[in-house]
């Protein structure tokens, strides 16, 4: 247990579908993060939020939008999604990103997603 | 952000030590080098972290050479549970983590 909760940890949606995933970390963390991982391919840095702002999007397509509405929750909103972006989605957090603290980043146990 | 460069996968006999290696050759003065692994359709697990010195926690032992040019994750008594995906990453501050391949270890009985 990392103390970074996501959910759901399996998802099957259709390509018209809208769903979100959601991520709690309960670290005391202020920087957040959204990777994705397909099938043996390593991990891309998807989305960065710290303090609540995002700071980075690293060309990810407009039907992924991320929402993090404080320090604690990370959103993740889906929406005609296409069958290649099906992945496992992971979250992580960290104490801080460029200032003094520690950047080490933990990560929760991600969500399959399985768009058909 | 440096590179870095591990081997596809090792093997490793359950009680005996795990030495994972990995050249950063390009690493810069300050840059960490940290650990994670990654047991199948798991979330990433930190492990370890350093900048120059060698550093010990209860999961593992992190060996930098002192011209920082490569590491070594020892895992001390291997379980059958440590079988994973190690990731070997240099991170500077304020930048991404970058995730490589990484070296896929299987521990045998």
């Amino acid at each position: 247990e990392t103390g970074v909760t996501q959910t759901p940890r399996h998802l099957v949606m259709g390509m018209t579908n809208k769903k979100s995933l959601k991520c709690e970390q309960h670290l005391g963390h202020n920087a957040m993060y959204w990777y994705k991982q397909s099938a043996k391919k390593p991990l891309e840095l998807m989305f960065v939020y710290n303090f609540k702002e995002q700071t980075e999007n690293n060309s990810v397509p407009s039907r992924f939008s991320p929402e993090c509405p404080n320090s604690s929750h990370l959103f993740l909103h889906l929406h005609t999604l296409q069958p290649e972006d099906s992945a496992l989605y992971l979250c992580a957090s960290s104490q801080a990103r460029g200032t003094s603290g520690d950047e080490t980043q933990y990560f929760g146990p991600g969500t399959r997603l399985l768009v058909l | 952000d440096a590179k870095t460069t591990q081997p596809p996968s090792m093997d490793c006999a359950e009680g005996r030590a795990a030495n994972l290696p990995c050249n950063h050759s390009t690493i810069s003065g300050n840059e960490y080098v940290y650990w994670y692994r990654q047991i199948h359709s798991q979330g990433p697990q930190y492990i370890i972290h350093g900048l120059k010195n060698n550093e010990t926690n209860e999961m593992a032992s992190l060996i930098i050479t002192e011209d920082r040019k490569s590491s070594t994750l020892i895992l001390p008594h291997a379980t059958l549970r440590d079988t994973a995906v190690y990731y070997c990453i240099v991170l500077l501050r304020n930048n991404d983590m970058r995730f490589g391949a990484g070296t896929r270890l299987t521990v045998k009985p």
